[in-house]
């Protein structure tokens, strides 16, 4: 089953802060990041694994939580090249290279 | 970081017409590349695993004499739709997993069923 993220939209104006979710019904072995313009391939941000650390670099960081299964990606003094559809791609085990990407959240950044 | 590139970018043919989209991976050796597939405001949905010298592993609900795979090398995947029609229409993306974690994706190939 798809991940679900929230929110589904949000509109910011340069220099907000953000903060996308993305919760799964199974248990995760890791979360990734992407951001992608529209009309091109997603941009892998970053990656979070079980029993890691909180990432992050810049003002765009993340957290995992394994026991809920959820994972929280946080955007910091938005810029406007941030605008775009950001997705969760979870992978169930070690090795299986396989993601299942989550619904999607639009971001809108407005000057 | 790994380049991957698709041919062609975006690509109009009419119902009933088989279309090939390649995957390359440039600068890496790949023994397994992934097929996606976008329609628009959605999420990517994972088609196959294509899997170099063997069959590739199909999602459940993709039919796989619909969407054929070839991974004959370890730089090339292609994914041909047999006999598209119009609900094929879509963007389609292939990505490589280089090292243990991240997957870098090619730019997408739009298809546009007529």
């Amino acid at each position: 089953q798809q991940p679900v993220q929230s929110p589904q939209a949000v509109i910011l104006r340069e220099g907000e802060d953000a903060v996308i979710n993305c919760s799964s019904s199974k248990a995760l072995y890791s979360v990734h990041w992407y951001r992608q313009k529209h009309g091109e391939a997603p941009v892998f941000l970053m990656i979070l694994l079980k029993g890691g650390e909180q990432k992050g670099h810049e003002k765009i960081s993340a957290s995992f939580n394994e026991k809920k299964q959820q994972s929280s990606l946080y955007l910091t003094a938005s810029q406007l090249s941030y605008s775009g559809t950001y997705f969760c791609g979870t992978e169930i085990n070690f090795g299986n290279e396989k993601l299942t990407f989550g619904t999607g959240t639009r971001l809108t950044i407005i000057p | 970081g790994a380049v991957v590139s698709q041919h062609p970018s975006w690509v109009i043919c009419k119902s009933g017409t088989s279309v090939k989209i390649e995957c390359r991976s440039l600068d890496f050796q790949a023994t397994t590349m992934f097929w996606y597939r976008q329609f628009p405001k959605q999420s990517l949905m994972l088609m196959a695993t294509s899997n170099e010298g063997s069959k590739a592993t199909y999602e459940q609900g993709v039919e796989k004499d619909k969407f054929l795979i070839n991974h004959a090398s370890l730089t090339l995947s292609t994914l041909t739709v047999t006999s598209a029609h119009p609900e094929d229409s879509s963007f389609y993306i292939c990505s490589i997993q280089r090292g243990t974690y991240e997957q870098y994706f090619g730019p997408g190939t739009r298809l546009t069923v007529t």
